[in-house]
């Protein structure tokens, strides 16, 4: 089984400030996780995904995300927020990348204030 | 590339009618995923086609749900008849079998509400 969890389901920051969403995740085997993000009125887009080869993985936009799995996390920060980056972030979980169905978080609002 | 295309972008229907959404994958890709989020909740899996075959389809939430994918290319999702809690947004999503980037691809969902 697997399952993801975000903690907090609206987060604001400043423009220019840190970004942190916390994510945690279970999973029976090792797993494969991802960050997707939902502009509004769009569809959901890849942000960055850890595929087991280096902990801290750069995506677009200049987010990262490192896995930590003896804290069984997987945050996503970007150190200067920018108002174009307020959307919704969602953290998944697959066990096999893109082959199997993918056990996404609730969600969280990044609220960027100017 | 074209992208995952989803027709329509929004439907309205009453309680009781049926409603036809279309899924058209990256071309190429075996894979093709349905997924649902209830307003407020998470994006929960609905079924996997591997080609034209059903390779899971356990998050079919009951039996008017009906998800066909002839030919393995488009794929259609059928809610018969609607209920209330059926509004949602639908996402499709695709992947190439054997890709080894691991990413599944969504396309813009289908907002969908039952009145």
């Amino acid at each position: 089984a697997q399952s993801v969890t975000q903690l907090g389901s609206h987060v604001s920051v400043s423009e220019g400030a840190l970004v942190l969403l916390r994510c945690n995740y279970s999973s029976s085997v090792p797993p494969y996780l991802f960050w997707y993000v939902q502009y509004p009125n769009q569809g959901l887009q890849l942000l960055l995904k850890y595929t087991s080869a280096a902990t801290l993985v750069k995506g677009i936009n200049g987010f990262e995300a490192e896995f930590k799995k003896s804290e069984t996390s997987f945050h996503l920060t970007k150190p200067s927020a920018h108002m174009s980056d307020a959307a919704e972030y969602f953290c998944a979980v697959s066990h096999s990348g893109g082959y199997q169905k993918v056990t996404f978080g609730t969600g969280t609002k990044l609220q960027v204030i100017p | 590339e074209a992208g995952v295309t989803q027709f329509p972008s929004h439907s309205v229907i009453e309680k009781g009618q049926t409603v036809t959404l279309r899924c058209d994958p990256i071309s190429g890709h075996d894979n093709l995923y349905w997924y649902r989020r209830v307003m407020g909740k998470e994006i929960k899996f609905l079924l996997h086609f591997v080609k034209e075959s059903k390779q899971d389809e356990s998050g079919m939430p009951n039996n008017r749900f009906l998800a066909e994918r002839t030919g393995g290319t488009y794929s259609t999702l059928k809610v018969q008849p609607a209920e209330l809690e059926d509004s949602g947004v639908y996402f499709c999503a695709s992947s190439q079998e054997g890709q080894r980037n691991y990413e599944q691809y969504f396309g813009p969902g289908t907002r969908l509400t039952v009145t």
